[in-house]
């Protein structure tokens, strides 16, 4: 079974900062890893799959990189929109989650 | 437009049966695998397991296998998540997804169904 571990698990932001949240595989997923956001009552929204290739409709404001066991997902400039939860998934034959990450004011 | 469209909310007691459902449209059902995907209130997601519509391989999470079971009826293009002894841990949101790419596993889900909020309680 393949674990993924996700941090921070909350995170305070302001409008225009930077983000980063990082996701690390028990094992090497290559690049099959995607990063999901959740809003409060809302099914989770693909933003990056193939850990980085951004999803149509999604800003360019948010970009995924990494291979292997090491993945990181970039807010370059947090909009107000962009507070909500944020999943990574690995996705081979089978699929985990990490725990998540709030981001948060 | 391709969508899900998943059963409404249940309330159930500890020890009956239950069986919710995720309908497809828009696109070709066979050809897509289907996951589930658990909530449980206020915690994060949980991969259930996944099934191929078009000859019902299915693949469970090792924590789901033995306690729910995965199924899907190609000839009304619908997935279905059933159990056959609720428990109060039950209590959960359940969603439906489906990957980008047919034909295979091996694709981050882009569509997904609205969800459907489970309730067991005596």
């Amino acid at each position: 079974d393949i674990q993924m571990t996700q941090s921070p698990s909350t995170l305070s932001a302001s409008v225009g900062d930077r983000v980063t949240i990082t996701c690390r595989a028990s094992q090497s997923i290559s690049i099959w890893l995607a990063w999901y956001q959740q809003k409060p009552g809302k099914a989770p929204n693909l933003l990056i799959y193939k850990a980085s290739s951004l999803e149509g409709g999604v800003p360019s404001r948010f970009s995924g990189s990494g291979s292997g066991t090491e993945f990181t997902l970039t807010i370059s400039s947090l909009q107000p929109d962009d507070f909500a939860t944020y999943y990574c998934q690995q996705y081979t034959s089978y699929r985990t989650f990490g725990q998540g990450t709030k981001v948060e004011v | 437009e391709v969508q899900l469209v998943q059963s409404g909310a249940e309330v159930k007691k500890p020890g009956e049966s239950l069986k919710i459902s995720c309908k497809g449209s828009g696109y070709s059902f066979t050809n897509y695998w289907i996951g589930w995907v658990r909530q449980m209130p206020g915690k994060g997601l949980e991969w259930m397991g996944i099934i191929y519509p078009d000859d019902s391989n299915t693949r469970y999470s090792p924590s789901f296998q033995g306690q729910v079971t995965i199924s899907a009826d190609k000839s009304i293009s619908t997935a279905y998540l059933q159990w056959s002894s609720l428990k109060a841990s039950d209590t959960a949101m359940y969603y439906c997804a489906r990957p980008g790419e047919p034909y295979t596993a091996i694709s981050a889900s882009d569509i997904w169904g609205q969800g459907t909020i489970v309730t067991v309680s005596s």
